[in-house]
């Protein structure tokens, strides 16, 4: 079976800090793969999204980038982070089966910027 | 119009009553439907797809209006455990990304 992990699960980090963390997937290959934000009393906001290696697509601009390095591993950076960086980070995959492309969620990274 | 529209609630209902949810798209390409759960400062999980022609899992049925651009849930005999936010999801035109609702958070309570 698949799984998803997202490390690390808490952070409090300084205004400026940078930043790095780090989702992957188990139990399955070529995954699309994506990052979302949730905010304080706002929706899932999505951020990057992969379809395969090297391959990024950014949704909206923003002070964060995204790489994926190997098949399963995808990182959300930051060199310099700011207060409104603070959320909730969840990391997702799916694989296009039946024309129907649900995603499943990691259990997310909840980041305090101060 | 907003991309996906809920009442965000909260929907407050005693065990065992019957509770529904609505919800608005603006993307009439849009070909993929689903409600996801979220329970308080856990990551979303996939309750049911939604189909065009109306699906049931147990004690949920959604279901899909394309001339309406509208998607329900119906919750029946509702659990305690049935408590969370309930998330209305739409593929966006290319089908390559999911837009979530900001949810419709229910509070069942014996």
């Amino acid at each position: 079976s698949q799984t998803i992990h997202q490390w690390p699960a808490t952070l409090v980090q300084p205004v400026g800090s940078p930043l790095s963390l780090e989702c992957t997937v188990e139990g399955t290959s070529n995954p699309n793969l994506y990052w979302y934000r949730q905010a304080a009393g706002r929706g899932l906001q999505l951020l990057f999204y992969s379809v395969g290696i090297g391959q990024i697509s950014s949704e909206v601009p923003q002070n964060l980038s995204a790489s994926r390095p190997q098949d399963r591993q995808f990182i959300l950076s930051s060199k310099k982070l700011l207060l409104s960086d603070s959320g909730f980070y969840l990391c997702a995959w799916s694989v296009l089966s039946g024309g129907e492309d649900t995603q499943y969620f990691g259990p997310g990274t909840r980041l305090t910027v101060l | 119009r907003k991309e996906v529209e809920q009442d965000p609630g909260p929907f407050n209902v005693p065990e065992g009553a019957t509770v529904a949810f609505n919800c608005t798209y603006s993307n009439s390409a849009s070909q993929s439907f689903f409600w996801y759960r979220q329970d308080c400062r856990k990551e979303p999980k996939l309750l049911m797809s939604v189909y065009s022609s109306g699906n049931e899992d147990g004690r949920f049925t959604a279901q899909l209006n394309r001339a309406s651009q509208y998607i329900s849930l119906l919750i029946r005999d509702s659990k305690l455990s049935d408590s969370a936010t309930y998330l209305c999801v739409v593929s966006n035109q290319a089908g390559t990304a999911l837009i979530f609702g900001k949810g419709t958070t229910l509070s069942v309570s014996s």
